[in-house]
């Protein structure tokens, strides 16, 4: 089966533009989540998308929105780019619902800079 | 509020030394709580997850980790470190509402 993929893997930005990072979850996987990873502050959640429907939100600035579209496979944008922006941006999926525990598999992120 | 905090963030073994890597959290309902394992320019992995069933859990490449409720610990162990090992490894915890937070991380070094 298929690992979570996300495009591009890297990318390169000036401040004040716009983003979209794309995320493909594993098959049969309904639920996607995003995290910002940096050094400083670590992994931080971003918000989590199932079925088309944003359930969770982490607590970050309205620039950060995302997606999920009927097939699962989510977006997310960052607009008016801020150097702070620079980051690694991590898509997880999991088969959601009521699944419990959240066990979640990652995709290998995609490395943002901003300059 | 829901936290969790990991003690170190490098640890250094000797190849072949026990690894235990130490991880803190806080919840006010029972907890689901994670281990993974990054290494460079790779996503998250998990090793193992706990989800009350026993608390004892073992997950891959020989890694364990035992649930202390009075501890509130859920500390990661291996009793053989490998070079391969070498990476940077979270604990999670699964705080309701679709939301995981995770550790801040700890790097563990081996040394040959």
């Amino acid at each position: 089966k298929a690992g979570v993929t996300q495009t591009p893997r890297y990318l390169i930005k000036t401040r004040g533009q716009q983003v979209t990072l794309s995320c493909s979850p594993i098959s049969g996987h309904r639920s996607v989540s995003w995290y910002q990873q940096t050094p400083g502050q670590g992994l931080q959640f971003l918000f989590e998308y199932f079925s088309e429907t944003q359930r969770n939100k982490g607590n970050f600035p309205g620039r950060f929105s995302g997606r999920q579209f009927s097939n699962s496979r989510s977006e997310m944008n960052v607009s008016t780019l801020e150097l702070g922006d620079s980051a690694l941006y991590l898509c997880a999926s999991s088969l959601g619902g009521q699944t419990i525990p959240y066990e979640q598999y990652f995709g290998p992120g995609t490395r943002l800079t901003v300059t | 509020a829901q936290s969790v905090t990991q003690l170190g963030s490098h640890v250094s073994v000797s190849e072949g030394a026990l690894v235990l890597l130490r991880c803190n959290y806080s919840s006010s309902v029972p907890p689901y709580l994670f281990w993974y394992v990054q290494y460079p320019n790779q996503g998250l992995q998990l090793l193992l997850k706990y989800t009350s069933a026993a608390t004892l859990v073992k997950g891959i490449n020989g890694f364990e980790a035992e649930f202390k409720k009075s501890e509130t610990s859920f500390h990661l162990t291996k009793p053989s470190a490998h070079m391969s090992d070498a990476a940077e490894y979270f604990c999670a915890l699964y705080t309701g509402g679709f939301k995981t937070i995770f550790g801040a991380g700890t790097r563990l070094f081996v040394k040959a």
